[in-house]
This record gives C-alpha cells, sequence and structure tokens, in this order.
C-alpha cells in the first residue's frame, strides 16, 4: 500500500516566518505533487514533480516554492507566509504507470 | 476533525440503502475521472477510476458510471454502512495534465 507521510501534521506561525512542510514517500513513485484544500474550492494543485530535480508549477503556486533533491522526499517551502496561506495541505504521489494518486495525511497549517 | 467543507450538499441515506452520488464535469477533454472518500481528519482515499473508453466500471460495493454525453458521472455504493459517512469528492483529468481537477465535495450520512 501507498504510504505517504507529512510532517507537520499541524503548524501554527505568523506572518513572514519561513516555513517547510516534509513529504516523504515509500513507494518509489516519480511522481509528486502537492494541493491545497479550502472550503468551497475543493483541492487545487500547488506543484508538481515528475522525478528528481524535475518541478513544475501547478495551478496556485504564488508564494509556495518545492524542491526534488531526492526522489522519495518533496518538501513544500513557504519563504514568507501570509494568512491567505491558511490551509489544509496534501501531498501527493503517483507512479508513472498509472493515473491514480495517493494522498498524504494532510497538514493543517494556521498563518497569523 | 479537519472541516473539509462548511456548506456541502449533503446526502443522507439509511444503512443498507443503495447510495448515489453525483458529479457533473465541463471539460470535454477530459478523459480520466476518480472517486475519492475523505473522512475527517484524514487525506483522500482513493476508490474508483475510470477512463473516457468506458462507461462503466464495478469495484467491490462500489459503481462508477461515465455519460460522456451530458459530462456527468456518479458513484453507486450498495449497502451503505455507517462506515461509508464521509465527504466524497470526483477528480477529472486529461492526457498531458499532470494535476486532477477536483469537485467540492458531497457528504454522505448514513443514518443507523
Amino acid at each position: 500500500e501507498a504510504q505517504v507521510t507529512q510532517n507537520p501534521r499541524y503548524l501554527i506561525t505568523v506572518t513572514g516566518k519561513k516555513l517547510t512542510v516534509t513529504c516523504s514517500q515509500n513507494m518509489n513513485h516519480e511522481y509528486m505533487s502537492w494541493y491545497r484544500q479550502d472550503p468551497g474550492l475543493g483541492l487545487r494543485q500547488i506543484y508538481y514533480s515528475m522525478n528528481v530535480e524535475v518541478t513544475d508549477k501547478g495551478d496556485v503556486p504564488e508564494g509556495y516554492k518545492v524542491s526534488r533533491k531526492e526522489k522519495r522526499n518533496f518538501p513544500l517551502i513557504l519563504e514568507s507566509p501570509s494568512p491567505n496561506q491558511t490551509s489544509l495541505y496534501f501531498c501527493a504521489i503517483r507512479s508513472r504507470f498509472t493515473d491514480t494518486q495517493y494522498f498524504g495525511p494532510g497538514t493543517r497549517l494556521t498563518v497569523l | 476533525g479537519e472541516s473539509v467543507g462548511l456548506h456541502l450538499p449533503t446526502l443522507s441515506v439509511q444503512e443498507g440503502d443503495n447510495s448515489i452520488i453525483n458529479c457533473a464535469y465541463s471539460n470535454s477533454a477530459s478523459d480520466y475521472f476518480i472517486w475519492y472518500k475523505q473522512e475527517s481528519g484524514k487525506g483522500p482515499q482513493f476508490i474508483i477510476d475510470i477512463r473516457s473508453n468506458m462507461d462503466k466500471r464495478q469495484g467491490q460495493r462500489v459503481t462508477v458510471l461515465l455519460n460522456k454525453t451530458v459530462k456527468h458521472l456518479s458513484l453507486q455504493i450498495a449497502a451503505t454502512q455507517p462506515g461509508d459517512s464521509a465527504v466524497y469528492f470526483c477528480a477529472e483529468s486529461y492526457t498531458g495534465r499532470r494535476a486532477l481537477t477536483f469537485g467540492s465535495g458531497t457528504r454522505l450520512q448514513v443514518q443507523p
């Protein structure tokens, strides 16, 4: 079974204080992505990565950065968080052989 | 638990009845469709998917129906159980797109 872990699961921070949310997978899948989930808006993709050192913007990339230095990890970086980035964040993985994405447990971020 | 939507459409059914959750999509180019279940405090969990070259696919207690003519997707759950209570999302994608586009979700409440 696909295993995706995210840390931290809950985070409260203040505007402007840089933070990183980690995502790690044990499936050796090539594709990893980040989504945010907001009431009434569903899940929207922030960034994705097709493989190591290959990343690209999703639908709502503003204010976020990512890196993919190794296959199993795909951290989400907020250099200067703002209150409108308060949201529920999910990391997802997918094998290059299928279209099915598997999601992590989520990270609840509150920016004050 | 986490709130994934404050004013979601809600479907309330009796335990043992069949449930039908509907989803409309707008992109004629979409050729891949997927249903997720999200319980409070958890990430979306894959239920079943279907490609546009099919109009029906069955899993364990679940069936997905696709009507491309009217751009409609439905999820049928047979003999609904209390453990089926959750928010259900449909999502779509098309060849070449690296993200899923999610609907806003439907809350299923199973009455014992």
